[in-house]
């Protein structure tokens, strides 16, 4: 199975800030990776797919991009709405696998 | 409206059995691949199992393979999730997702929670 690694665990940032979170994956799976937001008690929601490609409805500051076997989530200014868990899903191939997640909160 | 509403989870003993439920409606559901994902309490996120839209293939994790079935009713746009041999570490909140057109996990459930506990 293709090993998804993401860092930072997680993080402290202030509103306004711009943060950075990272997904390696273990080979090359062209640009099949998915970005998603996860707050607590609810399901995930889709944000980035195809590595760079805002989902419908997900405001501008979300982006996403790919290098290699590198898949970066950007949030410019963040916004109070934004502190949540983010993971990076992989869906090359099955079995899909996520990384272990990115929570973000509040400094 | 889009949706998805998980149904039929509830405590269930090690080695015994649970039927999960995925009725969709707002969208053609024929026409979409389905999957089932799980999140263990303070854990990450996992897939479990994917059919395509008319009912094959079918994958399943490693983790659940043998044990679990997945299925779906196009007539009824459902999906479903057959548990047996269910273990403690199942226990976890199960969700259904939708495959988009452009093959991106677009729309979830708001999860169903089964605990496997005696």
């Amino acid at each position: 199975a293709i090993q998804m690694t993401q860092s930072p665990s997680s993080l402290s940032a202030s509103v306004g800030d711009r943060v950075t979170i990272t997904c390696r994956a273990s080979q090359g799976i062209r640009k099949d990776v998915g970005w998603f937001q996860q707050k607590p008690g609810k399901a995930p929601k889709l944000l980035i797919y195809d590595a760079s490609r805002l989902q419908s409805g997900v405001p501008s500051r979300f982006s996403g991009s790919a290098s290699g076997t590198d898949f970066t989530l950007t949030i410019s200014n963040l916004q109070p709405e934004d502190f949540a868990t983010y993971y990076c899903l992989q869906d090359y191939n099955y079995p899909f696998t996520f990384g272990p997640g990115t929570k973000v909160d509040i400094k | 409206e889009v949706q998805l509403v998980e149904s039929g989870g509830g405590l269930v003993q090690p080695e015994g059995s649970l039927r999960l439920s995925c009725a969709a409606s707002g969208f053609t559901f024929s026409s979409h691949e389905m999957n089932w994902f799980r999140q263990a309490p303070g854990k990450g996120l996992e897939w479990v199992s994917y059919i395509g839209s008319s009912g094959t293939p079918m994958y399943y994790a490693d983790s659940v393979k043998g044990r679990f079935t997945i299925s779906r009713d196009n007539a009824k746009n459902s999906l479903y999730l057959q548990m047996n041999s269910l273990r403690a570490e199942d226990t976890a909140v199960y969700y259904c997702a939708r495959e988009a057109s452009f093959d991106a996990l677009d729309v979830w459930g708001q999860g169903t929670m089964v605990t496997v506990s005696s």
